[in-house]
């Protein structure tokens, strides 16, 4: 089956820097990439959507300075939080979709951040 | 607006059924899906309808209506291992998957 991974599984930094999170489809290629972030006990709120080679489209309500996008390749999307804060502090999940007829969502393991 | 409708909580005893149930408005459909998502985990794919009807696999059954605009999921068998959220979505006309908040389900011994 599609396999999507992310990395890093947890992260904690502190408040004002930056971190990176790296969202890969391991064996299809991802023609649309999205990210969500999760808040405990919460569902699961869209932030962005990308497609390889273009600009992601961003929820309302969602920074794109502060949460930048990049979907270089057909495997590889990054959702870089800068200036992380603690109210940034969640539970980021990425999913990726191929071309075809379900369009089902393969969700990566997530990545857990903590903004101290 | 789009809005889908799932309740918050459910409780089922372990062996038993339970049927989770989702309405849904949204701008067009192109298929409904069911996730299921442990604590602290992302969600994995369980059923996907576009057609009216029952579609089964295993202990899990997923049934459509698009004119009442209504699923349900049907988990037979119950084990402590099915407690979890699930989450329905809807695929709507541009093709966005629109989300449910969840239900939260709990088995008890």
């Amino acid at each position: 089956g599609a396999v999507v991974s992310q990395h890093p599984s947890w992260v904690i930094c502190k408040s004002g820097t930056s971190v990176k999170i790296e969202c890969r489809s391991l064996d299809f290629q991802a023609t649309t990439m999205f990210w969500y972030r999760q808040f405990p006990k919460q569902s699961l709120m869209l932030m962005a959507t990308s497609n390889e080679g273009s600009k992601a489209t961003y929820e309302q309500g969602v920074e794109k300075d502060k949460f930048l996008i990049n979907h270089a390749s057909l495997t590889l999307s990054t959702l870089t939080v800068t200036s992380a804060h603690p109210e940034d502090s969640s539970f980021y999940i990425c999913s990726a979709r191929s071309s075809g007829d379900s369009y089902e969502q393969y969700f990566g393991p997530g990545t857990r951040l903590t903004v101290t | 607006g789009q809005n889908i409708d799932q309740p918050t909580e459910m409780t089922a005893t372990e062996g038993a059924i339970v049927q989770i149930n989702c309405t849904y408005q949204t701008s067009g459909f192109n298929g409904l899906f069911w996730y299921q998502q442990h604590a602290g985990e992302a969600p994995t794919f369980l059923s996907y309808n576009v057609l009216d009807g029952l579609e089964e696999k295993g202990r899990f059954s997923s049934f459509l209506s698009r004119s009442k605009g209504y699923s349900y999921l049907l988990l037979k068998e119950l084990q402590m291992k099915d407690s979890a959220s699930y989450l329905c979505a809807v695929l709507d006309s541009n093709y966005q998957l629109i989300w449910g908040a969840g239900t939260k389900l709990i088995i008890k011994p």
